[in-house]
Formats: structure tokens, sequence, C-alpha cells
């Protein structure tokens, strides 16, 4: 079966500091990869998206990048964090070719930036 | 551009009765709708879907209903139940969108009194 890591759960960082957060999908082969922050009482806002290795598309501009160096992988990073970076991230996978199966997503990381 | 809104950001109902959450789109593109449920400090869960060629789908206690013509659909959830408190976000997708991504509703906190 599919399964979906997300590391670490929960995080603070200063301002300034870099990040990394890593999602890593299991049982599945050329998976889309997504990654999504739901900031306070805010809705799920698409970061990056990507159908296949070194394959990135930003959907927002921001102080934030994504790679995926592996198939099965998936990072977020910041050079320099900012405290309107704070939020709850999300990295989810859905099958190539989208299909009618919806995301599954892991189970978040939350980024406090002080 | 929100292009999927769910215009409560909350609900209170008691147990047992019926919870109804409304969700609006514009894009005429989408042609697939789906549900998600999330407890705090987790991913989103999938929850239930409905193909824009179907105007109802029902899962137990949950079912989708769609109004293609004016661009809404709705999740009943009946009886609701304490354990169903949670924020629910309404997602759509189309089979043209790039990347297979879901485009998200702001989510509305669903609470369920016992």
């Amino acid at each position: 079966s599919q399964t979906i890591h997300q590391w670490p759960a929960t995080l603070v960082q200063p301002v300034g500091s870099p990040l990394s957060l890593e999602c890593t999908v299991e049982g599945t082969s050329n998976p889309n990869l997504y990654w999504y922050r739901q900031a306070a009482g805010r809705g799920l806002q698409l970061l990056f998206y990507s159908v296949g290795i070194g394959q990135i598309s930003s959907e927002v501009p921001q102080n934030l990048s994504a790679s995926r160096p592996q198939d099965r992988q998936f990072i977020l990073s910041s050079k320099k964090l900012l405290l309107s970076d704070s939020g709850f991230y999300l990295c989810a996978w859905r099958a190539l070719g989208g299909g009618n199966y919806g995301y599954t997503f892991g189970s978040g990381t939350r980024l406090t930036v002080v | 551009d929100q292009q999927v809104k769910q215009n409560s950001p909350s609900l209170s109902v008691q147990e047992g009765r019926i919870s109804i959450l409304n969700c609006d789109y514009t894009n005429s593109m989408f042609d697939y709708f789906l549900w998600y449920k999330k407890y705090p400090a987790e991913g989103p869960t999938f929850l239930i879907s409905i193909s824009s060629i179907k105007d109802k789908n029902e899962d137990g206690r949950f079912t989708v209903f769609l109004n293609k013509s004016a661009k809404h659909l709705s999740l009943h959830i009946v009886p609701s139940q304490p354990g169903d408190s949670a924020v629910y976000f309404c997602a759509a997708s189309g089979s043209g969108t790039s990347g297979s991504r879901l485009t998200f509703g702001e989510g509305t906190q669903l609470t369920v009194n016992p």
C-alpha cells in the first residue's frame, strides 16, 4: 500500500535561519507531488507541485523553494526564514495522470518562525 | 482569484441533526469535486467525491450534492456526531488542470455539540 512520510512534525526556527522539510512516498511510482501551506485561520494554499524528477512548478512568489531529487522525494527549502513563513505545511501525492482519486496527504509540519 | 469558496468559516449543530456544508466554484472547467476532513495538527483525509456527470453521491452518513448550473456543491452529514467536529475542505479539479492539482476552499469548521 502507498504511504507518505513527512517530517519533522513540529519545528521552531529563528528568523533568518534556513529550512528543509522532507517528504517521501512509498508504494507508488511517478507520483505527482505537492506542497501546501495552511496559515493560521486560512485555507490550503498550493506552494509547489512536481510531475517528475527535477520538474518543479511554483504557484506563488515567495521565500521558499522546492526540489525533487528522486522520484518519491520532495523537499521544501528556504535560505532565510521570515516570520510570515509560519504555518502548517502539508505534502501530498497523487497518482500520475490524476485520475479521480484525489490526494493523499502527509501528517504535516507545524513551522513556527520566531 | 478564489476559484473555490466556502463562505461559512464555521458551523455549529446539535448531535443527531443534519450538518450542511456549502461550497461554490467559478471555474466551469472543474469536473471533479472532493471533500476532505481535517483534524488539528493532522493532514486532511479524503471523505467523499463526485464527478460532474452526477448530481449526488452517497456514502453512509455523508452525501454530496452537485448543482452544476449554480456551480454549487454541498456536503450533508446525517446524523451528525461529535466525532465529526473538524475542518471540512471542498476541493475541485479539472481534466485540463496542469499537474492534476486540486484547488481548495478556505474550509469550514464544523462543531457538533453533544
